[in-house]
């Protein structure tokens, strides 16, 4: 079946770099997805990547895909304590014209250090 | 402003009653969705609708109901039958178009059953 798995938790000093990893079972996934979370709130969607990418770059975020060992990885330039928040990851199956389930990770939660 | 809103941000129960979690969405999105959020854990799927009257159950749908009568609204209702009721229920809602999974996620609902 499908599983996706994070490490629970990640520290990184303001100003560094964060590296969040992500290892995931299916791979027919065709789309996966980086979701945030602050306290209290729901998800936001940061970022996504198609599977038949490599890398893909959005301002501090950098998406990495390595669909051989089916690891993902998001990270964050310049770290900022705006940023600590829990980080999912999530990957869905496709086919065109139908709502499709997303599977989730348990969450990373990023703490920054002042 | 388009966006998910549900109400309302919290919510107290006391066992054995019904309680019903409003989601509204203005986004023109065909699907829906309702997760159920318990700590250190991911996102587990309870019913999603990916049309008017029409909806599936997810991997946790016991002791859980929803309807879908109009595609702005999905209602879930947590029942009496549902053990362990105490969670943050996430509302999303998602647009069918090609190359597109990505859901977007209400504030949420924290509901507390004492």
């Amino acid at each position: 079946g499908e599983d996706v798995e994070q490490s629970l938790f990640l520290s990184v000093r303001e100003g560094d770099s964060s590296v969040i990893n992500c290892t995931y079972t299916d791979s027919s996934s065709t789309y996966l997805y980086w979701y945030k979370q602050e306290p209290g709130a729901g998800l936001q969607l940061l970022t996504y990547i198609f599977s038949n990418m490599d890398m893909k770059q959005d301002q501090r975020l950098t998406v990495l895909l390595n669909k051989k060992d089916k690891h993902l990885s998001l990270r964050i330039a310049d770290t900022q304590t705006g940023d600590s928040a829990i980080y999912f990851c999530a990957e869905s199956m496709g086919s065109s014209g139908s709502a499709r389930q997303l599977t989730f990770g348990s969450g990373t939660q990023l703490t920054v250090l002042p | 402003d388009g966006g998910i809103t549900q109400s309302p941000k919290y919510l107290f129960r006391k066992e054995g009653q019904n309680v019903t979690l409003s989601c509204e969405q203005n986004l023109n999105h065909d699907a829906m969705y309702w997760y159920r959020q318990d700590p250190g854990q991911g996102l587990r799927l309870i019913y999603y609708s990916q049309i008017v009257n029409d909806f599936q159950k997810g991997d946790i749908a016991e002791g859980y109901s929803v309807s879908r009568e109009k595609k702005e609204s999905f209602p879930l209702t947590v029942t009496s039958a549902q053990k362990n009721p105490t969670a943050f229920y996430l509302c999303a809602s998602s647009i069918h178009r090609q190359g597109s999974r990505e859901q977007y996620f209400g504030p949420g609902t924290r509901l507390t059953v004492t």
